[in-house]
C-alpha cells in the first residue's frame, strides 16, 4: 500500500530564514504529488503539485517543491519565511487509476519565530 | 474559481442526536465529492467517496450506517453523524473535484464537531 512519511512533526525557523519541509513517499511508480497547507480551524489550500515533467515546481506564496525519484522525495521548499508562513503542512499523494483519492501525510506543524 | 462551501464551521450537539454537515461547490458542479476526518494533531483519513448521483464507497472501518453521505446534486454533498457519541467528536472536512480533473480538489474550511 501506497504511504507518505513526513519525518519532521515540528519544525522552528526564524522569520527569514530558509525552511525545507520533508517528504518520502512508498509507491512502486511515480505518483501525484502534492502539498497542502493548513491554518488553524480551516480546511487545506494546495500550494503546489507535481504530476510530470521538471521536477522543480513552483508554487503560491513563494514556495517550491522539487521532486527526486531516486530518493522518493518531494521536499517543500521556501527561501525566506514570513511569520504567516506558520500553520501544518501536509504532503500528499495520489495514484494513477487509484480512484483519485489522496493519501495524506501525518503532516509538520511549521513555528515562525519573530 | 472552484470554491467549496461547508457548513457549519462549528457544531455542539447531544450524545445521542443527529447532525448533518454540508459541502456545497459554489461555481462548479462536483461529480465527486470526498469527506475526510481530522484528529487533533493527525492527518486527514478519508471516510468516504461520494458520487453524484450514486451510492457513497466508505473506506474501510467507517461505519455506514453511523456516517451517512448523500450527494443528491452535482453541487451539494452532506454527511450526517447519526446518533452522534463524545468519541465522534473531530473536525470533519470535505473537498470537491470538478469533472475532468483528476486531482483538481477545492477543500471545504471544515467543521469542528463537539459531542457533548
Amino acid at each position: 500500500a501506497q504511504s507518505v512519511t513526513q519525518p519532521d512533526i515540528h519544525i522552528t525557523v526564524s522569520e527569514g530564514a530558509s525552511l525545507e519541509l520533508r517528504c518520502n513517499y512508498s509507491y512502486g511508480a511515480t505518483p501525484y504529488l502534492f502539498w497542502y497547507v493548513q491554518s488553524p480551524g480551516q480546511g487545506l489550500q494546495l500550494l503546489l503539485k507535481y504530476f510530470s515533467g521538471d521536477t522543480l515546481v513552483q508554487g503560491i506564496k513563494g514556495f517550491e517543491a522539487e521532486f527526486k525519484r531516486s530518493q522518493s522525495s518531494f521536499n517543500l521548499r521556501k527561501p525566506s519565511v514570513h511569520w504567516s508562513d506558520a500553520a501544518e503542512y501536509f504532503c500528499a499523494v495520489g495514484l494513477t487509476g487509484g480512484g483519485n483519492k489522496l493519501t495524506f501525510g501525518t503532516g509538520t506543524q511549521l513555528k515562525v519565530e519573530l | 474559481g472552484a470554491v467549496v462551501s461547508q457548513h457549519p464551521s462549528r457544531v455542539i450537539c447531544k450524545s445521542g442526536t443527529s447532525v448533518k454537515i454540508e459541502c456545497r461547490s459554489l461555481d462548479f458542479q462536483a461529480t465527486t465529492m470526498f469527506w475526510y476526518r481530522q484528529f487533533p494533531k493527525q492527518s486527514l483519513m478519508l471516510m468516504a467517496t461520494s458520487n453524484e448521483g450514486s451510492k457513497a464507497t466508505y473506506e474501510q472501518g467507517v461505519e455506514k450506517d453511523k456516517f451517512l453521505i448523500n450527494h443528491a446534486s452535482l453541487t451539494l454533498s452532506t454527511l450526517t453523524v447519526t446518533s452522534a457519541h463524545p468519541e465522534d467528536s473531530s473536525f470533519y472536512i470535505c473537498s470537491a473535484r470538478a469533472p475532468g480533473m483528476a486531482y483538481g480538489y477545492t477543500f471545504g474550511s471544515g467543521t469542528r464537531l463537539t459531542v457533548v
